[in-house]
């Protein structure tokens, strides 16, 4: 099976200030990575996924990502961030074959608050 | 093309009732996953039906089951409920194939309330 460590449950940040969210997977397969992001009350929207090829990887709004598999990491970052980036973000890994094909396993969520 | 939709929005129901979440896929997929959200926590894992069958299941009791009609849409359906079961659920859609793209679609999620 899959996991997923988010290492800040909370990450505080002015606005137009850089961000790093940082999320470590573990699997014995090849995977397949996703961020996510959650607004209240809302359901979830994917930000970026990385299924193979670079490395690094552009979403919406402005995010990106990099794989890098020596780590098992898939960290999120944006250069300047905006009071609207304010949400929920979460790391899902499926594997990329087999069996469990299309399953996501989550992270427990990183909270990003954008002050002014 | 309309996206994932599902129902009711809210519910409360008391311990020991019965209840049923329902999903309507994204035109064009064939799988539907349920996923768990409790307060605080990343979504988990309850099942996954392809094709009206049940595809993978994660670390849930059997008094939670699904059915999946040939339109692909979905239900959810926990007995005996539990104070636990409190949580937003979520239902994805997706047409997952090896090598290619992988993306679930999200609904906006039944809150569910146990007292």
């Amino acid at each position: 099976a899959q996991s997923v460590t988010q290492l800040d449950s909370q990450v505080p940040v002015f606005e137009e200030a850089p961000v790093e969210l940082r999320c470590n997977y573990s699997s014995s397969v090849s995977v397949y990575l996703f961020w996510y992001v959650q607004y209240p009350n809302q359901g979830l929207q994917l930000l970026l996924k990385y299924l193979s090829g670079s490395t690094l990887v552009k979403g919406i709004n402005g995010f990106e990502a990099e794989f890098n598999k020596s780590q098992t990491s898939f960290h999120l970052r944006k250069p300047s961030v905006h009071i609207s980036d304010t949400a929920e973000y979460f790391c899902a890994v499926s594997a990329a074959g087999g069996s469990t094909l299309g399953r996501l396993y989550f992270g427990r969520g990183t909270q990003l608050t954008v002050w002014p | 093309e309309t996206g994932v939709t599902q129902s009711p929005t809210h519910l409360i129901k008391t311990r020991g009732q019965q209840v049923t979440l329902r999903c309507s896929s994204q035109s064009g997929h064939n799988t539907v996953s349920w996923y768990q959200q409790a307060l605080g926590q990343g979504p988990q894992f309850i099942f996954q039906y392809y094709r009206e069958e049940e595809n993978g299941r994660g670390n849930f009791p059997p008094r939670f089951s699904g059915l999946q009609f040939p339109n692909y849409s979905s239900e959810l359906n926990v007995n005996a409920l539990e104070l636990d079961d409190s949580a937003l659920y979520l239902c994805a859609s997706s047409s997952p194939r090896s090598g290619g793209d992988n993306e679930q679609f999200f609904g906006p999620g039944t809150r569910l309330t146990v007292l």
